[in-house]
């Protein structure tokens, strides 16, 4: 158990559609990463919140969007849903800012119909 | 931008043989990680190189960054059911706080 919790665990739902991933990171950590993993495009970082503020993007969609709130636990907002959107999406925290460690939750796994 | 080469994308190897995973990349490198990720789980983090000609080692497993700090690799003696996953290497980018994984490498043991 990494501390991370997500929820929920899965997820179906249809094209068109808006869903949100929560995400709680350990006790501590500031830093909040979310990652896409698909079997064709490997484990893809989206976007990164440190202590509130977003610090980094990757390739994130513009129908995607996240937050970080005051108790540090972490939102994904994913809206337009397509069938391509369908896969794994892992939250990780780590303490620092800097890129070493993270702790990876047990993920969502997003199906869309 | 910051790309990394894993190789190979596959293995199966017998239970007891030997296995290794290398990464390579085109720029120099402030460090890099490996994750072990398990068939229905998460990516666990195993270690952080960070010098030049670092050795590491868990176990059975020894992880090497190279001396440039542009490739790494980890090696598993006498594999074990235990080991099967994928493993990732992951650097970090160039520019900002995030990490680009390695395509990873599926480790299949024959038992």
């Amino acid at each position: 158990d990494s501390g991370v919790t997500q929820t929920p665990k899965h997820l179906i739902t249809a094209t068109g559609q808006r869903v949100t991933l929560r995400c709680s990171p350990r006790s501590g950590d500031l830093s909040v990463y979310w990652y896409q993993q698909s079997l064709d495009q490997g484990l893809q970082f989206l976007i990164q919140y440190y202590n509130g503020e977003e610090r980094a993007k990757g390739n994130i969609l513009e129908r995607f969007s996240a937050q970080q709130f005051p108790d540090l636990h972490s939102e994904l907002n994913l809206s337009s849903l397509e069938l391509g959107d369908s896969a794994l999406y892992f939250c990780a925290s780590s303490v620092t800012l800097a890129v070493n460690e993270q702790f990876f939750g047990p993920g969502t796994r997003l199906t869309v119909l | 931008g910051q790309q990394v080469m894993q190789i190979p994308q596959y293995q199966h190897v017998q239970e007891g043989e030997d296995f290794t995973t290398y990464c390579n990349s085109s720029t120099t490198l402030s460090n890099i990680q490996w994750y072990k990720q398990r068939p229905g789980g998460h990516p666990v983090f195993l270690i952080q190189l960070v010098k030049s000609g670092e050795v590491k080692k868990q176990k059975r497993l020894t992880f090497q960054f190279g001396e440039a700090k542009k490739n790494s690799s980890l090696h598993i003696t006498a594999t074990q059911t235990t080991d099967v996953g994928t493993y990732f290497c992951a650097v970090p980018m160039e520019y900002g706080n995030k990490l680009v994984f390695g395509a990873g490498t599926i480790l299949r043991v024959k038992s």
